[in-house]
């Protein structure tokens, strides 16, 4: 069964503080991703990464970094969280390439609130 | 830019067969067509894809226009677990061998007894 674990499940943070959000899977996947979605809208891509030691810019990149220390590690950094960053984030993994290898797993979400 | 166009909500009635619209007027030939699901505080779950071929498994069928612009899931003899939010995704080229899916808000399933 594939499984991709994010931690913390939820967090608190003050405006201004530093936030990691951390995500692990056992899929053995090349690609990982970083999602965050909005009460009542849809998922919108942050930051993904293809291969360890390496990152790509998603759709809404500013405000956040990401770092892939390992395949199966990818984090997710606000260095200086501000309370529009209020949200819930998803990690997700998935294949390379072809037919339905783009498949994405998600992990259960960690729900951020900047106070 | 989500590509793709949903209705915001649709209901239906356990048992009954629920056919699920998705719009993508301006999809290109490679496109991959995704539908995944969402039930509340959890992440999305793949429910399916393809390309130009009817698809079909456990959970769904999915049906695509000819001409690609359209497609349909169809959910058979729905029950409440099916309630969710249902999202259909372009899988979008994004250079090198990298691709992305950008889900939109998708479309609220309700089902009641």
């Amino acid at each position: 069964e594939a499984a991709v674990t994010q931690s913390p499940r939820s967090k608190v943070a003050v405006t201004g503080g530093k936030v990691t959000l951390s995500c692990h899977q056992t899929n053995n996947h090349d690609y990982m991703y970083w999602y965050r979605q909005d009460t009542g809208h849809g998922l919108r891509l942050i930051h993904y990464s293809y291969v360890a030691d390496s990152t790509e810019k998603g759709d809404i990149p500013d405000g956040y970094k990401a770092s892939r220390p390992s395949q199966e590690n990818f984090s997710l950094i606000l260095e200086l969280a501000s309370l529009s960053q209020t949200a819930v984030y998803f990690c997700a993994s998935s294949g390379t390439g072809g037919s339905g290898q783009n498949t994405l797993y998600f992990g259960a979400g960690t729900r951020l609130s900047v106070l | 830019d989500a590509k793709t166009t949903q209705p915001d909500s649709m209901e239906s009635t356990e048992g009954e067969t629920v056919h699920l619209p998705c719009s993508h007027a301006t999809i290109s030939g490679n496109e991959y067509i995704y539908w995944y699901r969402q039930v509340p505080l959890q992440g999305p779950e793949y429910v399916t894809h393809g390309l130009q071929q009817n698809t079909t498994n456990s959970m769904a069928f999915l049906a695509i226009a000819s001409d690609r612009k359209s497609s349909t899931l169809i959910l058979p003899h729905v029950s409440l677990r099916d309630a969710a939010v249902y999202h259909c995704i372009l899988r979008v080229y994004s250079g090198g061998s990298n691709y992305k899916l950008t889900f939109g808000k998708g479309t609220l399933l309700t089902v009641t007894p």
